[in-house]
Parts: C-alpha cells; structure tokens; sequence
C-alpha cells in the first residue's frame, strides 16, 4: 500500500535554529506539494513541485524558507532561521501524472507538526 | 470517526448562473471548516476558511455558510464564470488539528 512518508513525525526547536523536514513521495507520482496548517489559518499551499522542478512558492516566506528535490524520491523543507509563529503542522502531499488517471488526486502525507520555543 | 461527503459529485451550469455546493461533516466538534479549489495538477487553494463561531463567510462571489448543529456548510458562487470550473473541496479540522477532506464536486461552467 503506497503512501507518502514524512520525517520528522514530531520536532520541537528552538527559535533561530535551523529545521529541515523530509518527505518521500509515491513512487512513479510526478507533483509534490507542502502545505503548513494552523488552527488559525487552516491549510495554506506553500510551494509545488513538477518533475522536480519548483512551479510555484508563491505561498512560501522567501526569506527563511526554501524547498527542494534533490531526487524523484526525495522532497526537503527547510526553515533557517526558525521563528514561533512558524509552529505548524507541515504536510506533503504527492499526485500522479494527470495523464495517468487519478483526476489530480492529492495523497497526503502524516504530517510534521513542529513547535518552534 | 469524522466523515466528510460533498453533493453532487459533478456539476455542469451554463455561464452566469448562480450555484450551490455542499458539504455535509458527521461530527459538529469542528474547530473550523475551509474550501478548497483544486486545479488540475496544481495545489488546493483556500477560498474561505469559517471558524466554528462564525455563520458565514464571504469573499467576492463567493459566500460559504455553516451550520454546525446539522452538520452542513454550502458554497455559493454567483454569476459564475467558465474560470470557476475547478474541484471545490470542503474539509473540517476538529480541536486536535486532524483534517478531514470531502471528496469534492467538479464544476464545469460552460461559456
């Protein structure tokens, strides 16, 4: 049973420490998503991915944080320097080709939730 | 367990008519409920995000209602446009920050 995985599950820092979260999306899945969810704000896309390639970080804090995918398997999320009001559960969510079927069909990842002291 | 459904599945309207979407939750211990817009191949885009005190939401033509106690939120668009065709999802999140999505209703306007 195929699923998106996401590391840390937990992570709790201190502000102006560096974190950085991972995510492996399905495998043969081209699109990879982060989003941030608050009780506040609910979910909010931050940035997207399309081959690897970033298509949009509109929804991302250009100044501290940046996103990658150094490989098909692998996504990254980094917060340098991080901040309190940065606490957040972090999803990744990957989606097939849209070639492929699935309607543009979302699988989510569990989630990091990280508090920033 | 919180269960999401959204009716109609599908929906196809003639440009400018005004629509309803909805979205009906299984348990009212909500913290908040948002609507989404889903393109195909890009991110969920917030439309409204209605907190659990709140009755209404509104944002250009579009209006989000909620009624907890039955469990039920709506999503009106007025004078709809053939750029509003998209998936419109609606999902709860409960007090321990889980959230549940619905499986969301394709709209087509149609120019």
């Amino acid at each position: 049973d195929a699923r998106v995985t996401q590391t840390p599950r937990h992570k709790v820092t201190e502000m102006g420490q560096e974190v950085t979260m991972r995510c492996q999306p399905i495998l043969g899945h081209n699109t990879v998503f982060w989003y941030r969810q608050t009780m506040m704000q609910g979910l909010e896309l931050l940035a997207y991915f399309r081959n690897r390639a970033p298509l949009d970080d509109s929804g991302m804090p250009k100044d501290r944080f940046s996103a990658e995918m150094p490989d098909a398997t692998l996504a990254t999320l980094k917060i340098q320097p991080s901040e309190p009001r940065d606490s957040a559960v972090y999803f990744c969510a990957s989606g097939p080709h849209l070639l492929a079927g699935g309607g543009g069909t979302q699988y989510f990842g569990p989630g990091t939730r990280l508090t920033v002291l | 367990k919180q269960e999401v459904t959204q009716i109609p599945a599908a929906l196809s309207v003639p440009e400018g008519e005004n629509l309803v979407l909805n979205c009906s939750f299984t348990d009212s211990a909500i913290y908040n409920l948002q609507w989404f817009r889903q393109d195909p191949g890009k991110g969920l885009t917030s439309l409204l995000l209605i907190q659990s005190s709140q009755r209404e939401q509104t944002s250009g033509r579009l209006n989000a209602s909620l009624d907890k106690s039955s469990g039920r939120s709506t999503l009106y668009i007025a004078a709809s446009q053939p750029g509003d065709s998209a998936t419109y999802l609606c999902a709860v999140i409960t007090g321990a920050n889980n959230l549940f999505f619905g499986t969301g209703t394709r709209l087509t306007v149609i120019p």
